[in-house]
């Protein structure tokens, strides 16, 4: 149980156009989700805490208009990087925590290269 | 499918114990395993292993890799409440892609 997904894996995207990622708990219901971006020398960075039927919550310097999120569902979030950049590629992943509960599951991630 | 399996799923013990966590993989195109601490927000990078045998340590904690056996320890000695949190293992595969384990809650009491 607690599987969590991200689709794409993997995108290649041209600059300047906007990539749409999600994260779908599988077989659970997760009131909030969680979308980081990994840099270099392996540290991950929450970028915004997403709650199901409301606005996400970003984190300081987390451009809210560059990295749109829509949690439309107990089961899934979106994050869109629109107008993407190359400084934009990165290694994406989504987190789930379980309704009435502390666990995150992670996602497998989303590895976005912007050429 | 790929799979990293974290035991104990969760861990109660009293300041100065010495815990020892452990991390089981199965991945294709192995690459490095990572281990985080999670206390609020982002999990918090604490080692990269890539070399089987060789340890690795940062004040308290030390971690060793078992390329043969594909698993992981990690090792907290003298603990303190500061370090209950989740403990996070992955293993990064070619591709820079991360499979999560599903982490050990701990818990260390006064």
């Amino acid at each position: 149980g607690a599987v969590v997904s991200q689709h794409p894996s993997r995108v290649i995207c041209k600059s300047g156009t906007s990539v749409k990622i999600e994260c779908r708990s599988l077989d659970f219901q997760a009131t909030t989700m969680f979308w980081y971006r990994q840099f270099p020398k392996k540290s991950l960075m929450l970028m915004a805490t997403s709650n199901e039927g409301s606005k996400a919550t970003y984190e300081q310097g987390v451009e809210k208009d560059k990295f749109l999120i829509n949690h439309a569902s107990l089961t899934l979030s979106t994050l869109t990087v629109t107008s993407a950049h190359p400084e934009d590629s990165s290694f994406y992943i989504c987190s789930a925590r379980v309704v009435l509960g502390n666990e995150q599951f992670f996602g497998p991630g989303t590895r976005l290269t912007v050429l | 499918e790929d799979k990293v399996v974290q035991s104990p799923l969760s861990l109660v013990v009293h300041e100065g114990d010495t815990v020892t966590l452990n991390c089981s993989y199965e991945v294709t195109n192995f690459r490095s395993l990572l281990w985080y601490k999670q206390e609020k927000k982002a999990p918090t990078f604490l080692f990269m292993l890539t070399s089987s045998g060789i340890e690795k340590k940062s004040g308290r904690l030390s971690s060793i890799l078992d390329k043969k056996e594909l698993f992981s320890i990690l090792n907290i000695t003298a603990t303190q409440t500061g370090d209950s949190a989740i403990y996070l293992c992955a293993v990064e595969r070619a591709g820079n892609m991360l499979t999560f384990g599903g982490g050990t809650r701990l818990m260390v009491k006064p």
